[in-house]
């Protein structure tokens, strides 16, 4: 079936850090592939999306890469900031979302 | 353009008692999916309905039905809790004609059964 991984977390950052959260997945076909993020006590929101190889979703500084050959969809960020401090979630969807189990993004000022 | 509602925001229940949660999809949506995440744990599928039928089901048992209505709203039923059924229950929304590309969550039940 299909499955997404994500790094283990916690990921504990200074602002203005560069943040790399890696997320790798297991399909049958061609699912398009996201990044979540959860604020604490919140539903989930959508950060950005790819919807075919080779696609760069990005969004509010975050960006990520459809990467087919190595089915990785790595998120990244420049230069992180308190706010930014959250659960990321990577998920594909191919019929239904699946998602990986969350990574926990503390930043320090 | 009002998002996903979802309520009550919060629920506590016993042991063996059944519960009802309600979703309102976000204007014009006419799929709606719910998911159960545990604490620490990324959301799992549990159905999705269209045109007010189930299409799709994750893992879940027969304990856990649902309803879409006319207005494509929906709702999530739960008879005889357990406690491994406390969780943040979401709703998401999304586009038929858009293939559900984009899902639109809503800010969760959460339900603690005791």
């Amino acid at each position: 079936g299909n499955s997404v991984t994500q790094m283990e977390g916690p990921v504990t950052l200074s602002e203005e850090a560069f943040l790399t959260i890696n997320c790798t997945y297991t399909a049958t076909g061609y699912p398009s592939l996201f990044w979540y993020v959860q604020y604490p006590g919140e539903g989930l929101q959508l950060l950005l999306k790819a919807t075919k190889a080779d696609d760069k979703g990005s969004n509010k500084g975050f960006e990520a890469t459809y990467r087919k050959e190595t089915t990785s969809f790595h998120l990244e960020k420049g230069s992180v900031q308190v706010s930014d401090s959250a659960v990321y979630f990577c998920a594909l969807l191919y019929g239904k979302l699946t998602f990986g189990q969350g990574t926990i993004l503390t930043v320090h000022p | 353009d009002a998002g996903v509602t979802q309520s009550p925001t919060h629920l506590i229940k016993t042991r063996g008692q059944q519960v009802t949660l309600r979703c309102s999809p976000k204007s014009g949506h006419d799929t709606v999916s719910w998911y159960q995440q545990a604490l620490g744990q990324g959301p799992q599928f549990i159905f999705q309905y269209y045109e007010e039928e189930e299409r799709q089901r994750g893992n879940f048992p027969d304990r856990f039905s649902g309803h879409q209505f006319p207005n494509y709203s929906s709702e999530l039923n739960v008879n005889a809790l357990l406690l491994g059924d406390s969780a943040l229950y979401l709703c998401a929304s999304s586009l038929e004609r858009e293939r559900r590309e984009t899902q639109y969550f809503g800010p969760g039940t959460r339900l603690l059964v005791l």
